[in-house]
């Protein structure tokens, strides 16, 4: 089945280390976006990607990088830099950015910062 | 500055009632708008989208107005079952090339 695949489901990590969390889509879709939610809030939008080799930033991109070296793959690390990780991190795609359909979101990660 | 607003209180209706869902914004001129439904602990779920241009967009019992002088977009689920219950997010589309989420109102069916 065609869909958004992220991984881990569940994620912890020391204070201070690196952590990359996996998007992958088999949808063909050229658009895809990393959002981060908090509890009680609304989705913030971190980075995003209409093609492959690039991407810009989005509200709060301080403290996260990307990648968009394939089509079907947009990997978010977490920094140290990043002050408060702990939250649930969406992955979604697009058809099209350009298009302004609906996006497909994956089940999310959720990140536990001890 | 902009903003997208819900209401960030619960709403709680009986089962088989219409529930009315609001979104309102400010400094946009949204293209889109969007309503999604998101489960506790998933991704969110594409419901409908409504372009600047139409009034009125249903979907079996969904129902989605957009009023653009109001600057706000009503969304209807007509006889609501407990299975309706979840958290609804709208979310725009104004110049930048991604979306905007509000954050969000639950809606709680009663049986």
């Amino acid at each position: 089945d065609g869909g958004i695949t992220q991984s881990p489901k569940y994620l912890f990590r020391k204070e201070g280390q690196n952590v990359t969390l996996s998007c992958e889509q088999n949808l063909n879709h050229d658009a895809m976006y990393w959002y981060r939610q908090d509890p009680g809030q609304g989705l913030r939008l971190i980075y995003y990607s209409q093609i492959v080799n690039d991407f810009q930033k989005g509200d709060i991109a301080e403290g996260y990088s990307v990648s968009r070296e394939k089509k079907e793959s947009f990997p978010l690390t977490v920094t140290s830099a990043q002050k408060n990780p702990t939250a649930f991190y969406l992955c979604a795609s697009s058809i099209d950015s350009r298009y302004h359909g609906e996006l497909f979101f994956g089940e999310g990660s959720r990140l536990t910062v001890l | 500055s902009q903003k997208i607003e819900q209401n960030s209180e619960a709403l709680n209706i009986q089962e088989g009632k219409t529930a009315t869902l609001t979104c309102n914004y400010t400094n946009y001129s949204p293209a889109y708008l969007q309503w999604y439904r998101q489960d506790p602990g998933r991704g969110p779920v594409f419901l409908l989208l409504i372009r600047e241009n139409e009034k009125e967009k249903r979907k079996e019992r969904l129902k989605v107005t957009f009023d653009t002088t109001l600057k706000q977009s009503l969304f209807h689920i007509t006889a609501s079952q407990p299975a309706d219950s979840a958290t609804y997010l709208c979310a725009l589309v104004a110049g930048r090339r991604a979306l905007t989420f509000g954050s969000g109102t639950r809606l709680q069916v009663q049986p």
